[in-house]
């Protein structure tokens, strides 16, 4: 169990131009969800993948979000035209099926965006 | 809608001592409850769970209590260690949506921030 691993740690852009934050799960988990934390709040939901579906979007994952999971391995979160309201800390998550409920999420470290 | 809220920002308790946390929410359709420790720079860390089906579990120095009447769980922590110092989240999901099964959509509190104080 070598962790969920995120890249970067850390990305400075400024507003309008667009970023790509990568996920890498562990490795036998075949669930991947996206989060996004704030300062003072809790994570919120943003997507989740089974395999290569993409299973559920938020609401909050605007048309400028997209995220992808091809062959069911790493994800890659974009987000074009960046506005500063996307500032925040973007949390990767992944989970196995273990009998009637998931196994608990285990977390990546974030990428932190900060939006200029 | 704040479906999930933990109402005390911060909490600070002597070592050796019990730490209470405490959560309400507000969804009766959630069944599966969790809580999670965050260190700075690091992502949250699962603790312990514990499904509708029961109103206790345990886990070493973890207890979480639910109160489905209430809508309120607990986690307490005996004997509290400096090394528990963290900030808190609850979570809740619900196995409404996903054909009987939970899954991890989960929906999380504001978090407390546990101090123990040597």
């Amino acid at each position: 169990d070598t962790g969920v691993s995120q890249d970067p740690r850390h990305k400075i852009t400024k507003r309008g131009q667009n970023v790509t934050f990568r996920c890498d799960p562990i490795s036998e988990h075949n669930r991947l969800y996206w989060y996004r934390q704030t300062l003072g709040q809790g994570p919120e939901f943003l997507t989740y993948f089974q395999n290569e579906a993409q299973l559920e979007k938020s609401r909050l994952l605007s048309d400028r979000f997209s995220a992808e999971r091809p062959k069911g391995s790493f994800s890659t979160l974009e987000i074009q035209r960046t506005e500063q309201g996307d500032s925040a800390m973007y949390l990767c998550a992944s989970s196995r099926r273990q009998g009637a409920y998931n196994s608990p999420l285990h977390f990546g470290n974030g990428t932190r965006l900060t939006v200029t | 809608d704040q479906q999930v809220k933990q109402n005390s920002p911060s909490l600070s308790v002597q070592e050796g001592r019990i730490s209470i946390l405490n959560c309400d929410y507000t969804n009766s359709m959630f069944d599966y409850f969790l809580w999670y420790k965050k260190y700075p720079a690091e992502g949250p860390t699962f603790l312990i769970s514990i499904s509708s089906i029961k109103d206790k579990n345990e886990d070493g120095r973890f207890t979480v209590f639910l109160n489905k009447s209430a809508k309120h769980l607990s986690l307490h922590i005996v004997p509290s260690q400096p090394g528990d110092s963290a900030v808190y989240f609850c979570a809740a999901s619900s196995s409404a949506n996903a054909g009987g099964t939970s899954y991890g959509k989960l929906t999380f509190g504001q978090g407390t921030i546990l101090t123990v104080h040597p």
